[in-house]
């Protein structure tokens, strides 16, 4: 049982490109997210999804991109990389949402230069 | 803006003593969980206290939680080398939002 699976955990971008930062999870849970987490800034949430199908914003949507086709997918794309997009990205999932435990990836670290 | 705001920022104890954090947050919630982030790695969960629970105890942790006063204690009693972290707390008024954090060192 793998968990929550990022890909790739490191990742260096020059400003303008695009890139997709994946995350799996093999829980079978309803409720994906994700979140940035900058120095003295605690965890912000980017982009979440309550099943296939559904996404919704998070505190700091802008410059993102995300999509649920299955379960267990739940990729986050970045259209145009900025310096402030410099961050460790978790993608986090739960059973049913807000009211249960999430279960964190490991993290993907992108600088962009 | 954030949801939850841990207090102390940082703290340095011995390994043996007793840790306390506190969280406050500003609006209601259904429940408050706490988590430990290690070095490089993903969060973990630790507790999760609903808004009807006053006190919650998991091994050598007691989450209190004050819904009239807004805020919630993470202790870690018997403090260890290996509860050298960063400690979250995370509250659900309609997305789960997290504090900055304490960042707690446990001197052995």
């Amino acid at each position: 049982n793998a968990g929550v699976t990022q890909t790739p955990k490191f990742q260096v971008l020059k400003t303008g490109q695009s890139m997709t930062l994946q995350c799996a999870q093999d829980m079978n849970h309803e409720y994906m997210s994700w979140y940035r987490q900058d120095p003295g800034m605690g965890l912000r949430l980017i982009h979440y999804s309550v099943g296939a199908g559904i996404t919704d914003q998070g505190e700091v949507p802008n410059g993102y991109n995300v999509s649920r086709s299955t379960t267990e997918d739940f990729p986050l794309r970045l259209l145009s990389a900025a310096p402030s997009q410099t961050s460790v990205y978790f993608c986090a999932s739960s059973p049913t949402g807000f009211n249960s435990p999430l279960h964190f990836g490991n993290g993907t670290r992108l600088t962009v230069t | 803006s954030q949801q939850g705001e841990e207090d102390p920022q940082a703290l340095s104890i011995q390994e043996g003593e007793n840790a306390t954090m506190n969280c406050s947050y500003k609006t209601s919630i259904n429940n408050l969980q706490w988590y430990r982030q290690n070095s490089g790695r993903g969060l973990v969960h630790l507790i999760l206290i609903r808004s009807n629970e006053r006190e919650k105890h998991s091994g050598r942790l007691r989450v209190t939680l004050d819904t009239s006063k807004k805020s919630s204690s993470l202790l870690i009693t018997a403090s260890r080398a290996a509860d050298t972290a960063s400690y979250f707390c995370a509250t659900d008024a309609f997305k789960l939002i997290f504090g900055s954090g304490t960042r707690l060192l446990v001197r052995p």
